[in-house]
């Protein structure tokens, strides 16, 4: 079975932070995705990398960066964290870009911002 | 720009009927058609996909989808309902002639499936 797994579950921080969020996938995929959950909202993305320091900026890319220095990791960076990073954040591994493969998802970090 | 509408918030049904969750996309091209699911404090999982071929596609636990090119839907399906199937729902699209990379999830639609 495909693992994806998050550093953290939960997360508290405080306004002005810079908030590392790590992500690791065991089985060889090429494709990394970071999207955050709000309700109402649904998934958006915010970066995604088809390969190793490769990146690109999803639909909310704003106050956010990432790293991908290894193939099995891809780390989500809030450079000075916000109230309005409150979020929950969903990373994602999907096999490559030229076939239509679903995704995995980690179980998640629910970050909150004081 | 591609897009999903997932008109329900909420789904209610008692077990052991039929339950459909619908979706409805925008694309410009041809679709793919996803549905995940998420249940209480998990990350999502994939129930089943639409590329090619037949209309009717099988997936996990005993839910099935519908693709229907003319309505523009994507509804997904159970013949009977179990109380463990209450989780949150989602339908996505990755359009597929542009090239496009990015795969766009609907709001979500929370199944309670009531004993």
């Amino acid at each position: 079975d495909v693992k994806v797994t998050q550093s953290s579950r939960y997360l508290v921080k405080r306004t002005g932070e810079k908030v590392f969020l790590e992500c690791v996938q065991d089985m060889d995929h090429e494709n990394m995705f970071w999207y955050r959950q709000d309700p109402g909202l649904g998934l958006r993305l915010i970066y995604f990398s088809y390969d190793v320091k490769m990146k690109e900026k999803g639909d909310i890319p704003e106050g956010y960066s990432v790293s991908r220095e290894k193939k099995e990791r891809f780390s989500l960076i809030l450079e000075s964290a916000s109230t309005n990073q409150t979020s929950m954040y969903l990373c994602a591994s999907s096999f490559n870009r030229e076939k239509i493969n679903e995704q995995f998802f980690g179980p998640g970090t629910r970050l909150t911002v004081l | 720009a591609q897009s999903v509408a997932q008109p329900e918030d909420q789904v209610n049904v008692a077990e052991g009927n039929p339950l459909t969750v619908k979706c409805t996309y925008s694309v410009s091209g041809n679709p793919y058609l996803f549905w995940y699911v998420q249940y209480p404090n998990r990350g999502l999982q994939f129930l089943l996909k639409y590329i090619t071929g037949d209309n009717l596609v099988k997936g996990s636990y005993g839910f099935e989808a519908e693709f229907n090119k003319s309505q523009t839907s994507f509804h997904l399906k159970k013949p009977s309902a179990l109380v463990s199937d209450s989780a949150l729902y989602f339908c996505a699209v990755r359009e597929v002639n542009t090239g496009g990379f990015k795969t766009i999830f609907g709001a979500g639609t929370r199944l309670f499936v009531k004993a």
